[in-house]
């Protein structure tokens, strides 16, 4: 299976800007997609195909990256970003989530 | 505006059968691809399988044993059966579309369903 792998754990303080990584363990083409989970809430989609915005998702919120390494970028951080961020792979079989990014602000 | 609603036992027996019921308003599942995902305590997450707009399914091979996927386009619901459940199948699940084919977006997701496997 395709292992992505996310750094734990990140603080920011409001209005600055964060950058999140996943790298995969083999390539995945463009097929990453980036989701924001709330405690107590289902994964909401933020980014698909690396660098596409979903739909009511604020233009703060960025993806890029191709083939293994791929980046979420939330620029000016708000308050209301308190969440974990995952990254998950649709390009190889079996699809494969990263064991998620958990933004705390400061 | 589609939306996903899990519904099924809080808990399970160990060695017994886990099912959850998938139901879909706002959409057809007639369309496009269905699955199911879980959520492990500590984060983990894993895809557990699709149910695709034909009828045909896809499973993770960790699961391919245990896993069935099965639907009732009538009712706009997709089901989910997991057999022989242990302690290590406790997770909160989801049902989800997946939109645009296979490798497609997961894209709406139902809130959860809280399954605890105990004696």
């Amino acid at each position: 299976d395709t292992v992505l792998t996310q750094s734990p754990a990140l603080a920011v303080s409001p209005g600055e800007r964060v950058s999140i990584s996943c790298r995969a363990s083999e390539g995945v083409n463009s097929y990453m997609h980036w989701f924001q989970q709330k405690p107590g809430q289902q994964p909401k989609l933020l980014i698909y195909k690396a660098s596409n915005l979903a739909s009511g998702v604020p233009a703060r919120f960025s993806g890029s990256g191709s083939g293994t390494d791929f980046t979420l970028t939330i620029d000016p951080v708000e308050a209301d970003d308190t969440a974990t961020f995952f990254c998950q792979q649709s390009w190889n079989d079996p699809p494969t989530f990263g064991g998620g990014t958990k933004l705390e602000l400061k | 505006e589609v939306q996903l609603q899990e519904s099924g036992p809080g808990l399970v027996k160990p060695s017994q059968s886990l099912s959850l019921t998938c139901s879909v308003t706002g959409y057809s599942i007639t369309s496009n691809y269905w699955g199911w995902i879980r959520k492990f305590p500590g984060n983990k997450m894993e895809w557990m399988g699709y149910i695709s707009y034909s009828g045909s399914t896809s499973y993770n091979p960790s699961l391919k044993s245990r896993i069935s996927i099965t639907r009732d386009t009538s009712k706009n619901q997709f089901f989910l059966q997991l057999n022989s459940v242990t302690t290590e199948d406790t997770a909160t699940y989801y049902c989800a579309r997946n939109y645009g084919g296979y490798s497609g977006v997961m894209d709406a997701w139902g809130q959860g369903a809280s399954v605890t496997v105990s004696s």
